[in-house]
Protein backbone atom coordinates (compact mmCIF):
# COMPACT_ATOMS: atom_id res chain seq x y z
CA UNK A 1 0.00 0.00 0.00
CA UNK A 2 1.72 3.13 -1.03
CA UNK A 3 0.87 6.51 0.98
CA UNK A 4 1.66 10.11 0.46
CA UNK A 5 2.02 12.72 3.00
CA UNK A 6 2.60 16.40 1.57
CA UNK A 7 4.26 19.12 3.81
CA UNK A 8 5.62 22.63 3.87
CA UNK A 9 4.76 26.24 5.06
CA UNK A 10 0.39 26.69 5.36
CA UNK A 11 1.26 30.49 4.86
CA UNK A 12 3.13 32.16 2.10
CA UNK A 13 3.62 35.73 1.50
CA UNK A 14 2.33 37.01 -2.08
CA UNK A 15 5.60 37.14 -4.45
CA UNK A 16 6.75 34.55 -2.59
CA UNK A 17 7.60 31.03 -3.56
CA UNK A 18 5.49 28.03 -2.31
CA UNK A 19 7.22 25.45 -1.61
CA UNK A 20 5.88 21.98 -0.74
CA UNK A 21 7.50 18.20 -0.32
CA UNK A 22 5.76 14.73 -0.45
CA UNK A 23 6.35 11.74 1.08
CA UNK A 24 6.39 8.20 -0.17
CA UNK A 25 6.14 5.19 1.49
CA UNK A 26 5.56 2.02 0.55
CA UNK A 27 7.01 2.03 -2.58
CA UNK A 28 9.48 3.42 -4.66
CA UNK A 29 9.90 6.14 -6.52
CA UNK A 30 12.29 4.72 -9.24
CA UNK A 31 9.55 2.57 -10.13
CA UNK A 32 8.70 2.81 -13.79
CA UNK A 33 5.23 2.53 -14.12
CA UNK A 34 5.05 5.72 -11.98
CA UNK A 35 4.90 9.35 -12.60
CA UNK A 36 4.61 11.81 -9.20
CA UNK A 37 2.01 14.57 -9.83
CA UNK A 38 0.93 17.77 -7.94
CA UNK A 39 -2.80 18.53 -8.02
CA UNK A 40 -4.57 21.47 -6.30
CA UNK A 41 -7.89 22.38 -5.20
CA UNK A 42 -9.01 25.86 -4.62
CA UNK A 43 -11.95 25.88 -1.53
CA UNK A 44 -15.31 25.14 -3.22
CA UNK A 45 -13.37 24.79 -6.73
CA UNK A 46 -12.47 21.55 -9.04
CA UNK A 47 -9.01 19.44 -9.11
CA UNK A 48 -6.44 21.32 -11.15
CA UNK A 49 -3.03 19.24 -12.19
CA UNK A 50 0.09 21.28 -11.89
CA UNK A 51 2.59 18.47 -13.22
CA UNK A 52 4.33 15.74 -12.71
CA UNK A 53 8.05 13.91 -12.13
CA UNK A 54 9.34 10.71 -12.85
CA UNK A 55 11.74 8.90 -10.93
CA UNK A 56 14.86 9.65 -12.90
CA UNK A 57 13.46 13.39 -12.94
CA UNK A 58 11.54 13.70 -16.04
CA UNK A 59 8.88 16.24 -16.10
CA UNK A 60 5.96 17.47 -17.55
CA UNK A 61 4.24 21.06 -16.40
CA UNK A 62 0.38 22.57 -17.11
CA UNK A 63 0.83 25.45 -19.51
CA UNK A 64 -0.67 27.28 -17.42
CA UNK A 65 1.80 27.52 -14.77
CA UNK A 66 4.68 26.12 -16.30
CA UNK A 67 6.49 29.74 -16.10
CA UNK A 68 6.20 29.62 -12.34
CA UNK A 69 6.48 25.78 -11.59
CA UNK A 70 9.59 23.53 -10.83
CA UNK A 71 9.31 20.08 -9.31
CA UNK A 72 12.10 17.55 -8.50
CA UNK A 73 12.84 13.92 -7.00
CA UNK A 74 15.35 13.36 -4.00
CA UNK A 75 15.19 9.07 -4.68
CA UNK A 76 17.69 8.57 -1.31
CA UNK A 77 14.35 10.53 0.64
CA UNK A 78 11.98 8.68 -1.52
CA UNK A 79 10.26 12.36 -1.60
CA UNK A 80 9.58 14.42 -4.36
CA UNK A 81 9.22 18.38 -4.57
CA UNK A 82 6.86 21.37 -5.94
CA UNK A 83 7.96 24.99 -5.97
CA UNK A 84 5.55 27.57 -7.48
CA UNK A 85 6.90 31.12 -7.52
CA UNK A 86 5.85 34.36 -7.73
CA UNK A 87 2.78 33.43 -5.51
CA UNK A 88 -0.77 35.55 -5.30
CA UNK A 89 -3.93 34.83 -3.43
CA UNK A 90 -4.80 32.57 -7.02
CA UNK A 91 -2.73 30.28 -5.99
CA UNK A 92 -4.47 29.04 -2.19
CA UNK A 93 -5.40 26.33 -2.19
CA UNK A 94 -5.00 22.78 -0.88
CA UNK A 95 -2.25 20.73 -2.60
CA UNK A 96 -2.32 16.87 -3.12
CA UNK A 97 0.51 15.05 -3.99
CA UNK A 98 -0.69 11.96 -5.83
CA UNK A 99 0.98 9.05 -7.87
CA UNK A 100 0.26 8.92 -11.44
CA UNK A 101 -0.08 4.85 -12.66
CA UNK A 102 0.11 4.16 -16.14
CA UNK A 103 -2.25 1.09 -16.82
CA UNK A 104 -1.47 0.46 -20.44
CA UNK A 105 -1.70 4.05 -21.93
CA UNK A 106 -4.91 4.91 -19.05
CA UNK A 107 -2.94 7.31 -16.97
CA UNK A 108 -5.15 6.65 -13.00
CA UNK A 109 -4.09 9.08 -9.85
CA UNK A 110 -4.37 5.71 -7.67
CA UNK A 111 -2.74 7.21 -4.54
CA UNK A 112 -3.02 10.79 -2.95
CA UNK A 113 -1.47 12.12 0.32
CA UNK A 114 -4.51 13.58 2.55
CA UNK A 115 -3.65 17.37 1.07
CA UNK A 116 -2.53 20.18 2.54
CA UNK A 117 -3.74 23.89 2.51
CA UNK A 118 -1.62 26.77 1.71
CA UNK A 119 -2.83 30.12 1.94
CA UNK A 120 -1.15 33.02 0.11
CA UNK A 121 -1.48 35.82 2.36
CA UNK A 122 0.55 39.33 3.52
CA UNK B 1 -5.56 21.57 -23.80
CA UNK B 2 -9.01 19.36 -23.72
CA UNK B 3 -11.79 20.62 -22.33
CA UNK B 4 -14.13 18.50 -19.83
CA UNK B 5 -18.03 19.52 -19.14
CA UNK B 6 -19.84 17.71 -16.50
CA UNK B 7 -23.10 17.66 -16.00
CA UNK B 8 -25.20 18.50 -13.94
CA UNK B 9 -23.04 20.62 -11.23
CA UNK B 10 -25.55 19.33 -8.42
CA UNK B 11 -27.85 16.28 -8.29
CA UNK B 12 -30.45 15.44 -5.52
CA UNK B 13 -30.90 12.42 -5.17
CA UNK B 14 -32.76 9.87 -2.67
CA UNK B 15 -31.01 7.19 -0.74
CA UNK B 16 -32.08 4.18 -3.14
CA UNK B 17 -32.11 6.22 -6.44
CA UNK B 18 -30.28 5.63 -9.72
CA UNK B 19 -28.33 8.44 -11.03
CA UNK B 20 -26.54 9.67 -13.94
CA UNK B 21 -23.63 11.94 -14.01
CA UNK B 22 -21.84 13.06 -17.72
CA UNK B 23 -18.89 13.89 -18.78
CA UNK B 24 -18.24 15.56 -22.45
CA UNK B 25 -15.15 16.44 -23.76
CA UNK B 26 -13.58 19.14 -25.97
CA UNK B 27 -12.33 16.90 -28.47
CA UNK B 28 -12.74 12.67 -29.11
CA UNK B 29 -10.32 11.02 -26.02
CA UNK B 30 -11.33 7.56 -27.36
CA UNK B 31 -11.53 5.46 -23.76
CA UNK B 32 -9.00 7.63 -21.88
CA UNK B 33 -11.63 8.97 -19.11
CA UNK B 34 -11.49 7.98 -15.26
CA UNK B 35 -13.86 8.77 -12.65
CA UNK B 36 -13.34 10.08 -9.11
CA UNK B 37 -15.14 10.57 -5.96
CA UNK B 38 -14.27 12.83 -3.46
CA UNK B 39 -16.11 13.19 0.13
CA UNK B 40 -15.70 16.64 2.11
CA UNK B 41 -12.42 17.00 3.86
CA UNK B 42 -10.74 13.71 1.58
CA UNK B 43 -8.63 13.20 -1.32
CA UNK B 44 -10.54 11.97 -4.41
CA UNK B 45 -10.33 8.27 -4.94
CA UNK B 46 -10.66 6.34 -8.36
CA UNK B 47 -13.86 4.55 -9.23
CA UNK B 48 -13.40 3.83 -12.82
CA UNK B 49 -10.63 3.70 -14.95
CA UNK B 50 -10.79 3.93 -18.97
CA UNK B 51 -14.39 4.88 -19.00
CA UNK B 52 -15.49 1.65 -18.23
CA UNK B 53 -13.28 -0.64 -15.52
CA UNK B 54 -14.13 -0.50 -12.24
CA UNK B 55 -10.95 0.15 -9.79
CA UNK B 56 -10.46 -2.81 -7.30
CA UNK B 57 -12.60 -2.56 -3.86
CA UNK B 58 -14.99 -0.53 -6.07
CA UNK B 59 -18.64 -1.56 -5.36
CA UNK B 60 -20.59 -3.15 -8.34
CA UNK B 61 -23.27 -0.24 -8.09
CA UNK B 62 -20.94 2.19 -9.66
CA UNK B 63 -20.90 1.64 -13.95
CA UNK B 64 -18.99 3.45 -16.66
CA UNK B 65 -19.59 3.76 -19.83
CA UNK B 66 -19.03 6.00 -23.20
CA UNK B 67 -16.12 6.64 -25.37
CA UNK B 68 -14.91 8.99 -28.12
CA UNK B 69 -16.73 12.83 -26.38
CA UNK B 70 -19.52 11.22 -23.98
CA UNK B 71 -19.10 9.42 -20.68
CA UNK B 72 -21.20 8.85 -18.24
CA UNK B 73 -21.09 7.81 -14.19
CA UNK B 74 -23.68 5.66 -13.10
CA UNK B 75 -24.71 4.75 -9.61
CA UNK B 76 -27.16 2.44 -8.65
CA UNK B 77 -29.21 2.12 -5.70
CA UNK B 78 -27.53 5.45 -3.98
CA UNK B 79 -25.71 4.65 -0.73
CA UNK B 80 -25.97 7.32 2.40
CA UNK B 81 -21.70 7.21 1.94
CA UNK B 82 -22.21 7.95 -2.52
CA UNK B 83 -23.32 11.72 -1.29
CA UNK B 84 -20.06 13.03 -2.94
CA UNK B 85 -18.59 15.52 -5.22
CA UNK B 86 -18.09 13.09 -8.63
CA UNK B 87 -15.51 14.67 -11.03
CA UNK B 88 -13.92 13.35 -14.28
CA UNK B 89 -10.67 12.77 -15.76
CA UNK B 90 -8.42 12.73 -19.40
CA UNK B 91 -5.22 11.30 -19.98
CA UNK B 92 -5.18 10.73 -23.56
CA UNK B 93 -2.23 11.76 -25.86
CA UNK B 94 -0.01 13.57 -23.90
CA UNK B 95 -0.42 16.35 -20.35
CA UNK B 96 -1.95 18.59 -19.10
CA UNK B 97 -4.32 15.72 -17.79
CA UNK B 98 -7.59 17.37 -16.91
CA UNK B 99 -10.66 17.36 -14.80
CA UNK B 100 -14.01 18.02 -15.26
CA UNK B 101 -15.48 20.42 -12.60
CA UNK B 102 -17.64 18.24 -10.50
CA UNK B 103 -21.15 17.14 -10.00
CA UNK B 104 -22.03 17.65 -6.39
CA UNK B 105 -24.55 14.43 -5.53
CA UNK B 106 -26.72 15.60 -2.73
CA UNK B 107 -29.29 14.55 -0.44
CA UNK B 108 -32.71 15.20 -1.75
Amino acid sequence: QVQLQESGPGLVKPSQTLSLTCSVSGDSLSRHIYYWSWIRQPAGKGLEWIGHISGSGGTNYNPSLKSRVTMSVDTSKNQFSLKLSSVTAADTAVYYCASELSVGVIVIFDYWGQGTLVTVSS
Amino acid sequence: DIQMTQSPSSLPASIGDSVTITCRTSQSISNFLNWYQQRPGKAPKVLIYAASNLQTGVPSRFSGSGSGTDFTLTISSLQLEDFATYYCQQSYSRPPWTFGQGTKVVIK
